[in-house]
């Protein structure tokens, strides 16, 4: 079957940096994605890995390692609206999502 | 640019009532439509897609149906709701082809049967 493993809730200090955890086995691999979701909002798009390396935007990173089925979003200088569910989504092989239950970030001051 | 929207954002149905939740998109053609359901500490539940005017393929056996009357509408619905059925209704849209499959989500419905 297929299934996408991410830590359930993570808990870090404000102004800090956390790394974010997922892995995967799919049935093929056609991409790898992490969205954002505020409690009771929907998700936002913050980054898409196809190819191995990592991939920055401002203060969030991206890595992807396709031999290990392994990617993780790096968080830096965090925020309190950093506080949110952080969703890793790998697109098979039918370039359908699978989806991970998400991690939960609680960021203290 | 383009919009999506869904509605209502919230409702409380008894048991065996019916439902429908219609999501619009705007700014767009012929775009990939979906419906995703999301339980408390799961992953998103894909329930429906489609392609195309009244194209709908089902992925998990249900009390659910989805139809696409027009190029840029979905709508979720049920004859009777169950219990089960509660939770957070996200529908989405992709582009049909050229760029990697990012969904970009509607505002959300959240349902809960009583």
């Amino acid at each position: 079957g297929q299934n996408i493993d991410q830590p359930t809730e993570m808990t870090a200090t404000e102004g800090a940096i956390v790394q974010i955890n997922c892995t995967y086995q799919t049935s093929g691999f056609n991409g790898l994605f992490w969205y954002q979701q505020h409690a009771g909002e929907a998700p936002t798009f913050l980054s898409y890995n196809v190819l191995d390396g990592l991939e920055e935007k401002g203060r969030f990173s991206s890595f992807l390692s396709r031999s290990k089925g392994y990617s993780y979003l790096l968080l830096k200088e965090l925020q309190m609206k950093d506080s949110a569910s952080y969703l890793c989504a790998v697109m098979d092989s039918n370039y359908q999502l699978i989806w991970g239950a998400g991690t939960k970030l609680i960021i203290k001051p | 640019s383009q919009t999506i929207h869904q509605w209502p954002a919230t409702l409380v149905q008894p048991v065996g009532s019916p439902l429908s939740l219609e999501c619009t998109v705007e700014g767009t053609s012929n775009p990939n439509l979906y419906w995703y359901r999301q339980a408390a500490g799961r992953g998103l539940q894909l329930l429906f897609y489609s392609v195309g005017i009244g194209q709908i393929s089902s992925e998990v056996p249900q009390n659910l149906s989805a139809s696409r009357p027009q190029d840029r509408q979905f709508i979720l619905s049920s004859k009777k709701l169950l219990l089960s059925d509660s939770g957070f209704y996200l529908c989405a849209w992709s582009r049909r082809e050229g760029d990697t499959g990012e969904l970009f989500f509607g505002e959300g419905s959240r349902l809960t049967v009583l």
